[in-house]
């Protein structure tokens, strides 16, 4: 069974740093192409950004409002997803997803079949 | 950017009710669509992917069609567990993934 873990959310001053984490299990996660989307309270969903396989490049690719300020690394050997948020802003603040993401052979970008249960980020003074 | 819009927003239903709700792309997307169930405080579920075919495991009262800039998603005899938003989602880039902003299946 496949299971996305997320962990590190809480209450960060405007400014801030925080590390999101996704311990995946239940799939072979070095091949896994991996995402994370968010929702800000009440409001619809938003990609952030995702992460190649390294056996595909293992490059990343973000969203704009999070370029530069947020990196999505991964470390395959502890089958763990990482969110790096710098810099953040009050409109961060929502519920961060993990996801695995599916590229079909001859499809442009990618889907989302497994979600984690979330976590919330908060980023008020 | 594609931008998604979907239509209605919300929507009032009855169980047994057939359900379409319709979802636009600004520009061509072929077949590069998925929908999405979220009910409240939950994870999104995958339903369809590639604008038609079903997730396995997804009900068949599901269905979904169109291609290019108009897709729609067809509940075809609404279940008490249907009721939650849905989300369409386009993948026709290789780096930007945008979703529409949702609609809303409550109890009529």
């Amino acid at each position: 069974e496949v299971q996305l873990v997320e962990s590190g959310g809480g209450l960060v001053k405007p400014g801030g740093s925080l590390r999101l984490s996704c311990a995946a299990s239940g799939f072979t996660f070095s091949n896994a192409w991996m995402s994370w989307v968010r929702q800000a309270p009440g409001k619809g969903l938003e990609w952030v950004g995702r992460i190649k396989s390294k056996t595909d490049g293992g490059t990343t690719d973000y969203a704009a409002p999070v370029k530069g300020r947020f990196t999505i690394s991964r470390d395959d050997s502890k089958n763990t997803l990482y969110l790096q948020m710098n810099s953040l802003k009050t409109e961060d603040t929502a519920v961060y997803y993990c996801t695995t993401a599916v590229r079909e052979s001859s499809s442009p970008g990618i889907y989302f079949d497994y979600w984690g249960q979330g976590t919330l980020v908060t980023v008020s003074s | 950017d594609i931008q998604m819009t979907q239509s209605p927003s919300t929507l009032s239903a009855s169980v047994g009710d057939r359900v379409t709700i319709t979802c636009r792309a600004s520009q061509s997307i072929s077949s590069w669509l998925a929908w999405y169930q979220q009910k409240p405080g939950k994870a999104p579920k995958l339903l369809i992917y590639k604008a038609s075919s079903l997730e396995s495991g997804v009900p068949s009262r599901f269905s979904g069609s169109g291609s290019g800039t108009e897709f729609t998603l067809t509940i075809s005899s609404l279940q008490p567990d249907d009721f939650a938003t849905y989300y369409c989602q386009q993948y026709n880039s290789y780096s930007l993934f945008t979703f529409g902003p949702g609609t809303k299946v409550d109890i009529k």
